[in-house]
């Protein structure tokens, strides 16, 4: 069946530091990809995401390419800051695997002043 | 803004209590979800419904019911809550045809305690 496996963290960074967090999946059929971000406290907010092989997902500095020949969907950011401390999800849907979206377990980032 | 509501962001209910929580969105979504959240587990599918009067179960739907009778609300119902439910329950909805492309809108959640 589908999978989503993501780095596990937490991942600590110091302000303007880079970030990358892994994501490969698997998937029968063509799926989309999604981030989602959840800070302390809240429900998950969609962060960006790509329906389809070579598209980049971008908002709020962050991007995500989707590399169909590597089923990967990485996380990145070339400069965090304190505000971006949160728990990061990755997540596929797929056509294929009906109405269900799959996510992964989830990274915990945290930024030091 | 769209957005989808939750009725209690914190809960406290006793063992053996039948509990209701409430989602309510405002977009016109066919497409409803209820997960839970739980710490080294991650998000756990328990119901959607993808119209109204409609309902699946997901991958968690033990202990569960849901109900929907009008298109923008979603309950899931706990018929005699355990401490073993005591979770974040987070509510979410997406369009029908290209919502897989849309993903979901996620409601703030509710902290549940069973004591």
């Amino acid at each position: 069946g589908d999978s989503v496996t993501q780095m596990e963290g937490p991942v600590t960074l110091s302000e303007e530091a880079c970030l990358t967090i892994n994501c490969t999946y698997t998937a029968t059929g063509y799926p989309s990809l999604f981030w989602y971000v959840q800070y302390p406290g809240e429900g998950l907010q969609l962060l960006l995401k790509a329906t389809k092989a070579d598209d980049k997902g971008s908002n709020k500095g962050f991007e995500a390419t989707y590399r169909k020949e590597t089923t990967s969907f990485h996380l990145e950011k070339g400069s965090v800051q304190v505000s971006d401390s949160a728990v990061y999800f990755c997540a596929l849907s797929d056509r294929a695997g009906g109405f269900k979206t799959i996510f992964g377990a989830g990274t915990r980032l945290f930024v030091k002043a | 803004d769209v957005k989808v509501t939750q009725s209690s962001r914190y809960l406290v209910k006793r063992t053996g209590e039948k509990v209701f929580l409430e989602c309510v969105q405002d977009m016109d979504h066919e497409n409803m979800f209820w997960y839970r959240q739980d710490p080294g587990l991650g998000l756990r599918l328990i119901y959607f419904s993808y119209d109204v009067k409609m309902k699946e179960k997901g991958d968690i739907p033990e202990g569960y019911s849901v109900s929907r009778e009008k298109k923008e609300r979603f309950s899931l119902i706990l018929e005699s809550a355990s401490t073993n439910q005591t979770s974040m329950y987070l509510c979410a909805s997406r369009p029908q045809g290209r919502g897989l492309d849309y993903g979901y809108t996620f409601g703030s959640g509710t902290r549940l305690t069973v004591v």
